[in-house]
């Protein structure tokens, strides 16, 4: 089945701990994005990606960083210096640049 | 004023009523316009774009879309219980050049 699969589900950090979230994809799309969401809140756009070893700072980005080596895998690192990583992470994907996009199942995060 | 505006609910109707939510967005250059549901505790479901002034429907779905009052409604006709989630409205902002979504408006249906 195609999709997007997003590790792990839920997650707890202590404060000044780095952490991961995966993202992989098998849509064969181009773009790959991770959003935040906080109760009650839209989405907030973190980074995008377009093609490979290229990606772009979102409305958020300080306190993330991502890579793209491969086209179908977009992580997501929370730093320490992120203040208050504690959210619903979401990364989707779309066939071209803010078209339609598709969401994973996403990763919920909480800073103990 | 924020790029994109939704009622911020709750919305509750009754089973087999049409619900009627709407959207509001700031940038006139925008060209493409998107509706999600997400149940509570998961991910956003695309249901229904819309590209042009009008309406577009998809089974019991209507997207309407008019960009001279920058504005766009999705109605969910005969409504259900499980159609109870949380709809954002997502705006692609030509100047913004990325995908802009609303907070949500939450529906219930209630039996």
């Amino acid at each position: 089945d195609g999709g997007i699969t997003q590790s792990p589900k839920y997650l707890f950090r202590k404060e000044g701990q780095n952490v991961t979230l995966s993202c992989e994809q098998n849509l064969n799309h181009d773009a790959m994005y991770w959003y935040r969401q906080d109760p009650g809140q839209g989405l907030r756009l973190i980074y995008y990606s377009q093609i490979v070893n290229d990606f772009q700072k979102g409305d958020i980005a300080e306190g993330y960083s991502v890579s793209r080596e491969k086209k179908e895998s977009f992580p997501l690192t929370v730093t320490s210096a992120q203040k208050n990583p504690t959210a619903f992470y979401l990364c989707a994907s779309s066939m071209i640049r803010f078209g339609e996009l598709f969401f994973g199942e996403g990763s919920r995060l909480t800073v103990l | 004023q924020k790029e994109v505006e939704q009622n911020s609910g709750p919305l509750s109707v009754p089973e087999g009523a049409i619900a009627s939510l709407n959207c509001t967005y700031s940038d006139r250059g925008s060209q493409s316009f998107f509706w999600y549901r997400q149940y509570s505790g998961k991910s956003p479901e695309l249901i229904m774009s819309i590209y042009s002034n009008g309406d577009k429907e998809d089974g019991r779905f209507t997207a309407q879309l008019n960009k001279a009052s920058q504005y766009v409604s999705l109605l969910i006709r005969d409504s259900q219980p499980s159609d109870s989630a949380t709809y954002l409205c997502a705006v692609n902002s030509g100047s913004a050049r990325q995908l802009t979504f609303g907070s949500g408006t939450q529906l219930t249906v209630l039996p």
